[in-house]
């Protein structure tokens, strides 16, 4: 089955770290550029970070740049998002997607996970 | 960064309506525009990639148009499965940024 499954939510207090995981299984996870897309309950969609299928490039949104770094593990079929130095309002659902292609800008997200929550808080 | 505004935020239609929902780049995207659909507490789908080009297994009552800076998406015969948000998002240039989303509700 073709599926993305993230883990690694939780809670964690304003300024801690969390590492979140997305295993990907049912396609050639190497064939694809990934991204990180976060939602706050309610909210809209916010793209968080993305990298081609060789880790060539790496972006992030401002609102991340410099406390989150995105990496993947192509023999594992894995994405990680390392969040550093969280905040309040870094709370959200946080969805791993697939591109549709192996590079961006360009591609679209053609598959998503189910998406893991972070809740921020003291 | 390019900013997305989509229009209108919320509308209401009834089963079998034409509905068009727009998105509006700050700059040039050619046509690195992408729609979504998402219901609640479900993940986003792809309906429409590159502005026009419809998602495999997507219905065709969905089409896109557009490139540049304006951009359309349009549902011909809403069905009821269709009740849901729509987000635009371009894929020009990062951030890779969305709209703020449309809800469409039943009337």
């Amino acid at each position: 089955e073709v599926e993305l499954v993230e883990s690694g939510g939780g809670l964690v207090q304003p300024g801690r770290s969390l590492r979140l995981s997305c295993a990907a299984s049912g396609f050639t996870f190497d064939d694809h550029a990934m991204h990180w897309v976060r939602q706050v309950p309610g909210k809209g969609l916010e793209w968080v970070s993305g990298i081609t299928w060789n880790s060539g490039s790496k972006d992030y949104a401002d609102s991340v740049e410099g406390r989150f770094s995105i990496s993947r593990d192509n023999a594992k079929n894995s994405l990680y998002l390392q969040m550093d130095g969280l905040r309040p309002e870094d709370m959200a659902l946080y969805y791993c997607a697939r591109g549709r292609t192996g590079y961006y800008p360009g591609g679209a997200f053609d598959m998503w996970g189910l998406g893991t929550m972070v809740t921020v808080s003291s | 960064d390019i900013q997305m505004t989509q229009s209108p935020s919320s509308l209401s239609a009834s089963v079998g309506d034409r509905v068009t929902i727009t998105c509006r780049a700050s700059q040039s995207i050619s046509t690195y525009l992408n729609w979504y659909q998402q219901k609640p507490g479900k993940a986003p789908k792809l309906l429409i990639y590159a502005a026009f080009s419809l998602q495999s297994g997507v219905p065709s009552r969905f089409s896109g148009s557009g490139s540049g800076t304006d951009f359309t998406l349009t549902i011909t015969g809403l069905q009821p499965e269709d009740f849901a948000t729509y987000y635009c998002q371009q894929s020009y240039s990062p951030p890779l940024t969305f709209g703020g989303g449309t809800k469409v509700e039943i009337k």
